[in-house]
């Protein structure tokens, strides 16, 4: 079955760092444009970041320079390394895959279950 | 602007229709695509490329744009269908990701 499995969501103390992972299954990550998104308690969705086929690798504003987005092909694996962490950082952070080689253009058709990531003190 | 702007909430009878809009100026060039949320549930892609639906998404949701804005309309609405409802796009770069706000659909 295709699907994405995060882990890696934890307490973590504001200024902390943790690392969240995303496993593919049944594709392969480095042939598709992956994703990360979070979602605030009673919040909507926000895009975080994304890592296309290439590497390249573009973030939003607000973790531009504390978030790190990659991958690593021999594990099938997405991560993002999430440094000097804020209380506004709290959220469940989903992975997923966009589409585009399956025919949905930039529509993200996968998603993992998220992981929640608590900051706090 | 690379915003997309959703009505916080809709709010429909069993078998009516319900529509929901997006708007922003990014869909005069991008496509918007759809996602149905659900309580404590990660987002399911039901439309995409404004009007296409991906196969096992029941034929009551469809999708229409006019200029800046785009509509989810969902026909014959059932209780399953009370959700949150985003709308999604590429960024002004062509590089980034906007999600609208998200509208929350309640059944009568």
């Amino acid at each position: 079955e295709v699907q994405l499995v995060e882990s890696g969501g934890d307490l973590v103390q504001p200024g902390g760092s943790l690392r969240l992972s995303c496993a593919a299954f049944e594709f392969t990550v480095s042939d598709n444009d992956m994703t990360w998104v979070r979602q605030a308690p009673g919040k909507g969705l926000e895009w975080v970041s994304i890592i296309h086929t290439g590497g390249y690798t573009y973030y939003a504003d607000s973790v531009k320079g504390r978030f790190t987005i990659s991958r690593d092909d021999s594990k099938n694996t997405l991560y993002l390394q999430m440094n000097t962490l804020r209380t506004e950082d709290t959220a469940v952070y989903y992975c997923a895959r966009k589409g585009y080689s399956y025919g949905y253009e930039d529509a993200f058709d996968i998603w993992g279950q998220g992981t929640m990531v608590t900051v706090s003190s | 602007s690379s915003e997309l702007t959703q009505p916080p909430s809709v709010s429909v009878s069993p078998g009516q229709t319900a529509r929901i809009t997006c708007f922003g100026d990014a869909l005069a060039k991008q496509y918007a695509y759809w996602y149905q949320q659900k309580p404590g549930q990660a987002p399911v892609f039901i439309m995409y490329k404004d009007t296409e639906r991906p196969s096992g998404i029941s034929e009551r949701f469809s999708g229409s744009s006019s200029g800046t804005t785009v509509t989810l309309t969902i026909s014959g609405v059932e209780a399953e269908d009370e959700a949150d409802y985003y709308c999604q796009s590429s960024g002004s770069s062509g590089f980034s990701v906007v999600f609208g706000g998200g509208t929350k659909l309640t059944v009568l």
